[in-house]
């Protein structure tokens, strides 16, 4: 079984500043690793995902994460947030698929907003 | 680009009724799940579906709940009997067969609001 936390709920950041929203997850099998938004009134729209090879992998609208296996992390990072950044992350985790594709377990989701 | 589509988007009915939430997943894609997040809580695990039968459920998928796919496009969920707890917002979501991608697509949901 897999487990994410975000420790974070809630992460107010002025425009332009970095923002770091942070993820570990605890699995006793390989992982898969995914980071999903979800603008207000809206659904999940993937970000970006580490399946296999480089550990920091970018994702759409500037972001990137870095999968950390020691850590049993995946923080997501983007460099300079703007206005339309706002809305809720979440982390979430699979278990490598045995002959399937399997469950997404999610974190609680960190609510990011920014300020003008 | 291609979609999972929900409807209604939003479905209100009283404590005991029956409700069908649909879906239809993008068109190539032969893995399908359902997703749950009650207000403020967690996207929670309900059902994947594959190859016409159930490949995995939750605790939370009793046997109020059931799911098919009746034709070759639509992926429905049912609750037979909605109780106030089952208030979510509920998501379809798919995914190819390739092994190792893994990927799924979610839709903009149902929220439903149970009575």
């Amino acid at each position: 079984a897999q487990s994410v936390t975000q420790l974070d709920s809630q992460v107010p950041v002025f425009e332009e500043a970095p923002v770091e929203l942070r993820c570990n997850y605890s699995s006793s099998v390989s992982v898969y690793l995914f980071w999903y938004v979800q603008y207000p009134n809206q659904g999940l729209q993937l970000l970006l995902k580490y399946l296999s090879g480089s550990t920091l992998v970018k994702g759409i609208n500037g972001f990137e994460a870095e999968f950390n296996k020691s850590q049993t992390s995946f923080h997501l990072r983007k460099p300079s947030v703007h206005i339309s950044d706002t809305a809720e992350y979440f982390c979430a985790v699979s278990g490598h698929p045995a002959g399937g594709n399997e469950k997404l377990t999610f974190g609680t989701g960190t609510r990011l907003t920014i300020i003008p | 680009e291609p979609e999972v589509t929900q409807t209604p988007s939003h479905q209100v009915t009283q404590m005991g009724q029956e409700v069908i939430l649909r879906c239809v997943p993008i068109s190539n894609h032969l893995y399908f799940y359902w997703y749950r997040q009650i207000l403020g809580q967690k996207v929670e695990f309900l059902v994947s579906f594959y190859n016409n039968e159930i490949s995995e459920k939750s605790e939370i998928f009793d046997d109020q709940f059931s799911v098919e796919r009746p034709d070759g496009s639509n992926f429905t969920l049912k609750i037979r009997s909605t109780k106030l707890e089952d208030s979510a917002m509920y998501f379809c979501a798919s995914s190819e067969e390739t092994e190792g991608t893994d990927t799924q697509y979610f839709g903009p949901g149902t929220r439903l609001t149970v009575l």
